[in-house]
This record gives structure tokens, C-alpha cells and sequence, in this order.
């Protein structure tokens, strides 16, 4: 029962540098997310993809970009990076937004561990 | 701004013992709130979902309580074991449009032998 997988568990990065995260999930779910949980924060969501096909951003997307490769795999990308962008992501997953009234659990990953330097 | 506090901080209990965590929520218009348990170095699993005519529900140990009224919520853990250390994180959805929810920074609790 993988769920959701995230690559790589950790990573280092130099202040400029690129690099994508990803996220794959097996319970052949419609949404997919990209948050970052930050110490005294709650997780903020950047990038959500609703179903295969369409993204779109969160409360956070600067410094992000996504793609939602086909209906089990999120990526998120950055750019340039920034030492501000560092921080743990997790990827999550539901089945879709709402069904018989309950908001529909997200499933999440172990995170990514990313410091900019 | 939509917030979500939970209290305390963080907890240290004895194995054995019970507590009880605190949520207040201003989110408007409120739809449902759940709790996360979040294990050190993993993701969020989810305990239990609150809609807004719920005023009780179990699972296992954990009870959580809801009084929409007021805009709080507890998570109320019962004879605590060395695994329910973890943070636990409450999350309110915002009945306003997709995903728009909402997340607490936590209660840390440490269970001690």
C-alpha cells in the first residue's frame, strides 16, 4: 500500500539552482496538492490540480510551477531557487473535492526536505 | 483573515493518562473541520471529520467534539499510549470554492513512559 510517494526525501540546494519534486499516488484519485509546511506555520497550499489536465495556484504559488504529468503524478518545480523557499512539501491526494457532503480526506505524502543555501 | 488556533502548543502527558486539544476557528462560512495526526518525519493521517450538525463523533481513543456555535472544537484522547505522540493538526474547510481550507498549527504532544 504505497499511497503517496514522494522523491526525493531530501534534498540541498544552492540559492539559483532548479530542480522538480515529485509525487505519484496509486488509489486512482482525482486531486492532487502541493503544500509547504513551515515551523509556527500551517501548511500552505501552493499548486492544486482538481482533476488530470488543470492546475491551478494556491495561497502560495510564487517561485513554483506544476505539472500534473497524468492522473497519478503531480510535479512541482522550481526555478530559481530562493533560501526562502526552504522548507518541508508534501504532496497530497482525495478522491474529489466533495462526495455525500463530507469534505474528501486528503491523503499526503512523508514530504520532501528541501534547504537552499 | 479565516484562522485557525489551536492550543495548547505543545503537551507532555504520562503514559495512561488523558487530554484533551483545543481548536478555535473564526473560518466563515464554516463547512466541516478535521483532525490530522502527523507522526514525526510523516504526513498528516486523518483522525475524524466534523460537519457543522455534528456535535460528537469516536474514533478509538480519540473523540473529537464540535460546538459550531462557539467555533471550537477538542480532540479529547483517552488513556494515551506512547504512539499518540505526534502533532495534531486542525483543518477547517471554507465553504466558499475548491479546497479552501484552512489549517491550525498544531499541538505537539509527547506521550512519556
Amino acid at each position: 500500500n504505497a499511497g503517496v510517494t514522494q522523491t526525493p526525501k531530501f534534498q540541498v540546494l544552492k540559492t539559483g539552482q532548479s530542480m522538480t519534486l515529485q509525487c505519484a499516488q496509486d488509489m486512482n484519485h482525482n486531486s492532487m496538492y502541493w503544500y509547504r509546511q513551515d515551523p509556527g506555520m500551517g501548511l500552505r497550499l501552493i499548486y492544486y490540480s482538481a482533476s488530470e489536465g488543470t492546475t491551478d495556484k494556491g495561497e502560495v504559488p510564487n517561485g513554483y510551477n506544476v505539472s500534473r504529468l497524468n492522473k497519478r503524478e503531480f510535479s512541482l518545480r522550481l526555478e530559481s531557487a530562493a533560501p526562502s523557499q526552504t522548507s518541508v512539501y508534501f504532496c497530497a491526494s482525495s478522491e474529489s473535492t466533495l462526495m455525500g457532503g463530507y469534505h474528501q480526506p486528503q491523503h499526503f505524502g512523508d514530504g520532501t526536505r528541501l534547504s537552499i543555501l | 483573515k479565516n484562522q485557525v488556533e489551536q492550543s495548547p502548543q505543545s503537551l507532555i502527558i504520562l503514559e495512561g493518562k488523558n487530554c484533551t486539544l483545543q481548536c478555535n476557528y473564526t473560518v466563515s462560512p464554516f463547512s466541516n473541520l478535521r483532525w490530522y495526526k502527523q507522526d514525526t518525519g510523516r504526513g498528516p493521517v486523518s483522525l475524524t471529520i466534523m460537519t457543522f450538525s455534528e456535535n460528537t463523533k469516536s474514533n478509538g481513543r480519540y473523540t473529537a467534539t464540535l460546538d459550531a456555535d462557539t467555533k471550537q472544537s477538542s480532540l479529547h484522547i483517552t488513556a494515551s499510549q506512547l504512539s499518540d505522540s505526534a502533532s495534531y493538526i486542525c483543518v477547517v474547510w471554507e465553504n466558499t470554492g475548491f479546497q479552501k481550507l484552512v489549517f491550525g498549527t498544531g499541538t505537539r504532544l509527547l506521550v512519556s513512559p
